[in-house]
């Protein structure tokens, strides 16, 4: 199957700093990722969809100007998390859709990002 | 509004026997695509076995085989000879044909027993 890679694995930052997250299709081209965040013991929770060389869509209730997210390739879509505080501290999954497969609606998923903001 | 309905928060079987997670879900379209994912304790989500809509056919994977039923909006996961590494929580999940987003369940925990 398809393979999707996220970096980092893990990040420790101090409240108030910007962390970016990177997600990329290593062996496809993605013209839409999507991001996620989930809690412990809870499912995951669609942030945003993030599409090639336009804006990014937003689900209700995402801070548009708090999770900054850019997909200025056909493989790589960031997520930057400006100002974070310990609200922030969660974990963060990318995914996309291999659409020149012959099963383009199945999603990918990265490994995830572990975000602590002390 | 579209939902997926895992009923069972927590199960836990034998090693070596067969367990089935329930999922059910609600939709008003006629075409889409139905998916089990396992997130084992890495967080990495693992795609288990999708199943098409239109198929009537139930999709099997090794041990791993659903029972989709589309009148009742069923889309039930059997796995069998089940083994310590089967281990995680089992999403359910679909997508509208409509649409790219995918409509997770809130998951079952699945504990395998030696």
């Amino acid at each position: 199957g398809a393979v999707v890679s996220q970096h980092p694995s893990w990040v420790i930052c101090k409240s108030g700093t910007s962390v970016k997250i990177e997600c990329r299709s290593l062996d496809f081209q993605a013209t839409t990722m999507f991001w996620y965040r989930q809690f412990p013991k809870q499912s995951l929770m669609l942030m945003a969809t993030s599409n090639e060389g336009s804006k990014a869509t937003y689900e209700q209730g995402v801070e548009k100007d708090k999770f900054l997210i850019n997909h200025a390739s056909l493989t790589l879509s960031t997520l930057t998390v400006t100002s974070a505080h310990p609200e922030d501290s969660s974990f963060y999954i990318c995914s996309a859709p291999d659409q020149t497969s012959g099963s383009r609606e199945t999603q990918y998923f990265g490994p995830g990002t572990r975000l602590l903001v002390l | 509004a579209q939902t997926v309905t895992q009923s069972q928060p927590e199960m836990s079987v034998q090693e070596a026997e067969t367990v089935t997670l329930s999922c059910t879900y609600d939709t008003s379209e006629n075409n889409y695509y139905l998916f089990w994912y396992k997130q084992p304790p890495s967080r990495q989500m693992i795609l288990v076995i999708r199943q098409e809509a239109y198929k009537q056919q139930n999709a099997t994977e090794n041990r791993f085989s659903v029972n989709f039923q589309k009148a009742a909006k069923s889309f039930s996961l059997k796995i069998s000879d089940s083994q310590l590494g089967d281990t995680a929580m089992y999403f359910c999940a679909f997508i509208p044909g409509r649409d790219d987003k995918i409509i997770f369940g809130k998951g079952t925990r699945l504990h395998i027993l030696p």
